[in-house]
C-alpha cells in the first residue's frame, strides 16, 4: 500500500524568501509519479508539479520546484521568492504504477506567507 | 472549456435522504475520479472510472455508488445520507497524462 507523510501542519514564511515543504513516501511500486497541489481559501485543488520516479533532473514549474530523493523516499516542494498569494494548504500526492493510477495524497501543510 | 465542472456548490441533507453529486468534463478523459476531504485532511478516493461503462470501488466507498454511462458524466449517489458524510467532494478527470484535473467541489452538510 502507498502511503503519503507530510509531517509540517503550518509553516510561516516571509514574502520574498524561500521555503520548503516536507513530503515523504512509501511505495513497493518501481514506477510512480509525484505531485504537489495547492487548495487556497476558497478550495479549489490547483496542479502544481509533477515528477515521475525515472525522472533525472528534478522538476521545475517557474517558482516551484520538486526536491526528489529517491533514496530517501522525499519530495519536497520547494517555493522560490514567496507572494502573499502562496498563502494555502499544500498537498503531496503520489499515483501507483497501475493503469488506473490511482491517487494517495498526504494530509497537507498549510503555508502562510508573512508580509 | 470548462474542465471539469461539479453540481451543486453546497448542499444541507437530513439524515436519510439521498441524492445524486453530479460532475461533468469536456475534455473527453477517459479516467474520472471521486474524494472526499474532510476538514483537514486530505483526499480520500471513493470511486474511479476508466471509461463509460468500467468502475471501480476506491478506498472510502461504502455508502457511496458511481455510474458512468457517457465519457462525459461520472455521477456519485449517496443512499441514505449519515452525518459521516459530510464533507467536500470533488470529480476529478486524468487523460493521457498523469495531472487529475479537478472540479470546483460540492460542499455537503449532513444534520
Amino acid at each position: 500500500a502507498q502511503k503519503i507523510t507530510q509531517t509540517q501542519p503550518g509553516m510561516f514564511v516571509q514574502e520574498k524568501e524561500a521555503v520548503t515543504l516536507d513530503c515523504t513516501y512509501d511505495t513497493s511500486d518501481q514506477s510512480y509519479g509525484l505531485f504537489w497541489y495547492k487548495q487556497p481559501s476558497s478550495g479549489e485543488m490547483i496542479f502544481l508539479i509533477y515528477q515521475g520516479s525515472y525522472d533525472e533532473q528534478n522538476a521545475t514549474e517557474g517558482r516551484y520546484s520538486l526536491n526528489f530523493q529517491k533514496a530517501r523516499k522525499s519530495a519536497n516542494l520547494v517555493i522560490s521568492a514567496s507572494q502573499l498569494g502562496d498563502s494555502a494548504m499544500y498537498f503531496c500526492a503520489m499515483r501507483d504504477s497501475g493503469g488506473y493510477q490511482k491517487v494517495t495524497f498526504g494530509i497537507g501543510t498549510k503555508l502562510q506567507v508573512i508580509p | 472549456n470548462a474542465g471539469v465542472t461539479q453540481t451543486p456548490k453546497f448542499r444541507i441533507l437530513k439524515i436519510g435522504q439521498s441524492m445524486t453529486l453530479q460532475c461533468t468534463q469536456d475534455m473527453n478523459h477517459n479516467y474520472m475520479y471521486w474524494y472526499r476531504q474532510d476538514p483537514g485532511m486530505g483526499l480520500k478516493l471513493i470511486y474511479y472510472s476508466v471509461g463509460a461503462g468500467i468502475t471501480d470501488k476506491g478506498e472510502v466507498p461504502n455508502g457511496y455508488n458511481v455510474s458512468r454511462s457517457t465519457t462525459e458524466d461520472f455521477p456519485l449517489r449517496l443512499e441514505l445520507a449519515a452525518p459521516s458524510q459530510t464533507s467536500v467532494y470533488f470529480c476529478a478527470a486524468r487523460g493521457a497524462g498523469s495531472e487529475q484535473f479537478f472540479g470546483p467541489g460540492t460542499r455537503l452538510t449532513v444534520l
